[in-house]
């Protein structure tokens, strides 16, 4: 396909359980971003690659949280451990380089931990 | 932290009619952008306008940026029932890290 994908697109994760969301750039791209999204609220930034490189990971919010991007192309967000405030939207964007560039977006991974 | 806010948070108007939207920041940007969001959806960029520039458009959107008063606006015109959706303005900071700040966004509805 031509456009960001993600998956699973819902996730029901029992509090402790571990979850992995899945995100396919568009072809190309060189940077990929990991948002998080409360309801109601604007995406929140967790974390950049450009190609394989994770070059900020100042928003993922404990280290429960990883990333990895290993052949800068798919990325991997995982979760350790999840609990009950991790429940959000997962959103994952790819531009062809940086933020200067138009980002284009996933429709998301909505994880809601029970 | 957010460093957008959007104004309103909501808006209802009638098709046809035209939707403003407005977007504060606080810190210098490099540029900025706007993207809309369906219920339950992905975000969809709209239009990016770089911090030299004063005014932008694409079809019945139109954006302004007024660096010296860190403000931005959006303006439907004509607006139809598709439009409804969230709005959110997102900047990119000149000393800042490769990412996108976002605001909480404006729910805009759009009465047949």
């Amino acid at each position: 396909g031509a456009g960001v994908s993600q998956s699973p697109r819902y996730k029901v994760a029992k509090r402790g359980q571990d979850v992995a969301l899945r995100c396919d750039p568009i072809s190309g791209h060189v940077s990929l971003f990991w948002y998080q999204q409360a309801l109601g609220q604007g995406p929140e930034f967790l974390t950049y690659f450009q190609n394989e490189a994770q070059l900020d990971k100042s928003g993922l919010p404990s280290d429960r949280f990883f990333a990895e991007r290993p052949e800068g192309s798919v990325s991997t967000l995982k979760i350790q451990r999840t609990q009950q405030e991790d429940s959000a939207v997962y959103l994952c964007a790819s531009s062809l380089y940086g933020v200067n560039t138009e980002a284009f977006f996933g429709q998301g991974t909505r994880l809601t931990v029970v | 932290s957010q460093q957008g806010e959007e104004d309103p948070q909501a808006l209802s108007i009638q098709e046809g009619e035209n939707a403003t939207m407005n977007c504060s920041y606080k810190t210098s940007i490099n540029n900025l952008q706007w993207y809309r969001q369906n219920s339950g959806r992905g975000l969809v960029h709209l239009i990016l306008i770089r911090s030299n520039e004063r005014e932008k458009h694409s079809g019945r959107l139109r954006v302004t940026l007024d660096t010296s008063k860190k403000s931005s606006s959006l303006l439907i015109t004509a607006s139809r029932a598709a439009d409804t959706a969230s709005y959110f303005c997102a900047t990119s900071l000149i000393q800042g890290a490769q990412k996108l700040v976002f605001g909480q966004g404006t729910r805009l509805t759009i009465n047949p």
